[in-house]
């Protein structure tokens, strides 16, 4: 059965302090992972990695697939109370076109100003 | 503007009765997805489509039914026959492009069951 770990489960931090939020995955037939914000309906994308070892970033937000280790982090620096959300981790498995995406329990970030 | 709208956004129904949720699209995205999400456990795929008149279970299909008559429809049927139907109710859609690509979700329908 294909399993998407996510860690913490929950996070309360101050304005300004740096975050680091874990992802890691048993799955058959790796396709991509991928970093959703969800901060009250819809997620939002915000990353997708299909290369280990290669980092993306975006503002202060960035994020890297390990190399051996079955794992994603998520970075966030500088945080804002704009950065509280839930961020959901899925991982994209199966062959032919469309992906089916198996998603983690989510992390809930709470940034205090 | 290009996106999913679901609807509604709330929804209430008495329980032995059966509840349609509407997903439409205009995105002109060939796959469509249903998930569920409680919560401490993450969005559940329901059922997806990966084009017209075709349709696939996903991890939690017993209970619901869906259809995809058109490009842009995909609406799911919450049946009596869902246990615990109370739950955030999450459509998305994907380019059909060969490869993974990211999901748009709509806004999502929180439907309760009493």
């Amino acid at each position: 059965e294909d399993k998407v770990v996510q860690s913490p489960l929950s996070l309360v931090v101050h304005e300004g302090d740096t975050v680091t939020l874990n992802c890691s995955y048993e799955v058959t037939n790796f396709r991509s992972l991928l970093w959703y914000k969800q901060e009250k309906k819809a997620p939002t994308f915000l990353f997708m990695l299909t290369s280990s070892g290669i980092e993306k970033k975006s503002g202060r937000l960035s994020s890297i697939l390990g190399k051996k280790e079955l794992f994603s982090i998520l970075n966030i620096t500088a945080t804002q109370t704009g950065d509280s959300a839930v961020y959901l981790c899925a991982v994209g498995v199966g062959g032919g076109g469309a992906q089916k995406l198996v998603f983690g329990q989510g992390t809930r970030l709470t940034i205090n100003p | 503007d290009g996106g999913i709208t679901q609807s509604p956004k709330y929804l209430f129904r008495k329980e032995g009765q059966n509840v349609t949720l509407s997903c439409e699209q205009n995105l002109n995205h060939d796959a469509m997805y249903w998930y569920r999400q409680d919560p401490g456990q993450g969005l559940r795929l329901i059922y997806y489509s990966q084009i017209v008149n075709d349709f696939q279970k996903g991890d939690i299909a017993e209970g619901y039914s869906v259809s995809r008559e058109k490009k842009e429809s995909f609406p799911l049927t919450v049946t009596s026959a869902q246990k615990n139907p109370t739950a955030f109710y999450l459509c998305a859609s994907s380019m059909e492009t060969g490869f993974v690509s990211p999901l748009h979700f709509g806004n999502g329908t929180r439907l309760t069951v009493t």
